[in-house]
């Protein structure tokens, strides 16, 4: 079984472009969360989502970020007009459904995101 | 909502010594704790997780214990190598709820 997948491992863009980054959850997990980790600093929840729909994003930007996770296909979060303060590490985790009605998250490798 | 609080921020002990990671939570709802540990450049794993039914969890020389009355968890490490050293994160979460993690505790484990 395959862990939580993440594509690209690094990605250089320049200020204006766009990026978009991917998650492959594990086998059978059906929650995805996306986080952000600055150098040094701690992880900072950004969105959740479940298939075909977003439970809670309080914790991305509503502007140039959103979210998606399609019946098909990996989730992606995707990053319009990337400016310096952008550049980070951004991970993703994938949870079962539980029935002891919490998740255990598991962490892909993460994807290093560089705005020039 | 959720907020985490852990202490200390650094801590560094000496090979073999112990290592006691303290954290504390708000929400009396949150029934699960899990401990991630983050070698640098790498990503975040879990190493032992506790739920809100259970005091205290141990596998082999990581130990957690969970106070549910006074809202606080904490890891113990005992035996410590230099391969422990790491950035450990706690996590406070309730079912449907999405994770809020500690700030973190940079661990130095001296030869």
């Amino acid at each position: 079984n395959a862990g939580v997948m993440q594509n690209p491992r690094h990605l250089v863009r320049r200020r204006g472009q766009e990026a978009r980054l991917r998650c492959s959850p594990m086998k059978g997990h059906s929650h995805v969360y996306w986080y952000r980790q600055l150098p040094e600093e701690g992880l900072k929840f950004m969105v959740y989502l479940q298939k075909e729909n977003i439970i809670d994003e309080s914790g991305m930007p509503k502007e140039r970020f959103s979210a998606e996770f399609p019946k098909e296909g990996p989730s992606i979060l995707r990053i319009q007009q990337v400016v310096r303060g952008d550049s980070a590490a951004y991970f993703c985790a994938s949870s079962p459904t539980d029935i002891t009605g919490t998740d255990t998250q598991y962490f892909g490798p993460g994807t290093r995101l560089t705005v020039l | 909502g959720e907020n985490v609080e852990q202490h200390p921020s650094t801590l560094s002990v000496q090979e073999g010594d112990s290592a006691v990671i303290k954290c504390t939570y708000s929400d009396s709802a949150s029934n699960y704790f899990p401990w991630y540990k983050q070698e640098l450049g790498k990503r975040p794993q879990l190493i032992i997780d506790i739920r809100s039914n259970v005091g205290e969890k141990k596998d082999q020389r990581i130990a957690v214990t969970l106070n549910k009355t006074a809202k606080h968890f904490s890891l113990h490490i005992t035996e410590t190598q230099p391969e422990d050293s790491a950035v450990y994160f706690c996590a406070a979460t309730a079912y449907g709820q999405n994770f809020v993690f500690g700030p973190g505790t940079r661990l130095s484990v001296l030869p």
